[in-house]
């Protein structure tokens, strides 16, 4: 499986925007790029994710290096409420049209501090 | 929230003994997955099931076992604990295996082996 490269800590002020980093060089063309994030004593929980393009959604938007090798989860605006382990995952619909069950596999994330 | 429900949430048992953790779903989803979660190693993949009766293993299964008699339960057994399974342990949901579709996960079971 492609394996996925992030800081192991960031950190941020409250209001400031926060921009998250994720290598993936050996990305394969079907992967798709996710972003999960767990608060403190809960279990991780669905960010974003993309393929290509770049993705916005409520939560976060999330930028695609047009070679695919690298993408950034960005947080416009954190709080304190976005203080969390931050991962990044590659998803592979399964070879030779198989499946991958939708199993996912989680790198050590960044955990993001954020100060007020 | 998902409707996913973890029992018990903490549980203190002997070396020896067996446990088992039940993983509770209201979303109809057909995929059900058992992680477990320890310092360093993040969340790795103990089992997972894509239908009633439908299981295999994953990277870190030896000392569990799982069974799904129905889609709204899965449960992970331990059926000689060591202390090497002191973990926190999440269940999680997939409505499909499409790459579009999100994973939702419990609040975890905090499990300490004595």
């Amino acid at each position: 499986d492609a394996k996925t490269t992030q800081p192991n800590s960031m950190e941020s002020n409250e209001e400031e925007p926060v921009h998250l980093p994720c290598n993936h060089s050996t990305i394969s063309g079907t992967d798709y790029i996710h972003w999960y994030r767990q608060l403190p004593s809960q279990g991780p929980e669905y960010v974003i994710h993309g393929l290509t393009s770049n993705v916005n959604n409520r939560m976060a938007s999330l930028a695609i290096a047009e070679d695919r090798k690298s993408s950034t989860l960005i947080l416009h605006r954190a709080t304190l409420r976005d203080a969390a382990v931050y991962y990044c995952i590659l998803r592979d619909v399964g070879g030779a049209g198989g499946t991958s069950y939708g199993k996912l596999t989680f790198g050590q994330g960044t955990i993001l501090t954020v100060h007020p | 929230d998902a409707g996913i429900t973890q029992s018990p949430r903490h549980k203190v048992t002997e070396t020896g003994t067996p446990v088992t953790l039940r993983c509770h779903q209201t979303e109809n989803h057909r995929y059900m997955y058992w992680y477990r979660q320890d310092p360093g190693h993040g969340l790795r993949l103990i089992h997972y099931s894509y239908g009633v009766k439908d299981t295999d293993k994953g990277e870190v299964s030896d000392g569990y076992s799982v069974s799904r008699s129905k889609t709204e339960d899965f449960l992970l057994t331990l059926e000689s604990a060591t202390s090497s399974q002191t973990s926190v342990y999440f269940c999680a949901t997939l409505a499909s295996d499409t790459v579009n579709t999100e994973a939702f996960f419990g609040q975890g079971t905090r499990l300490t082996v004595v």
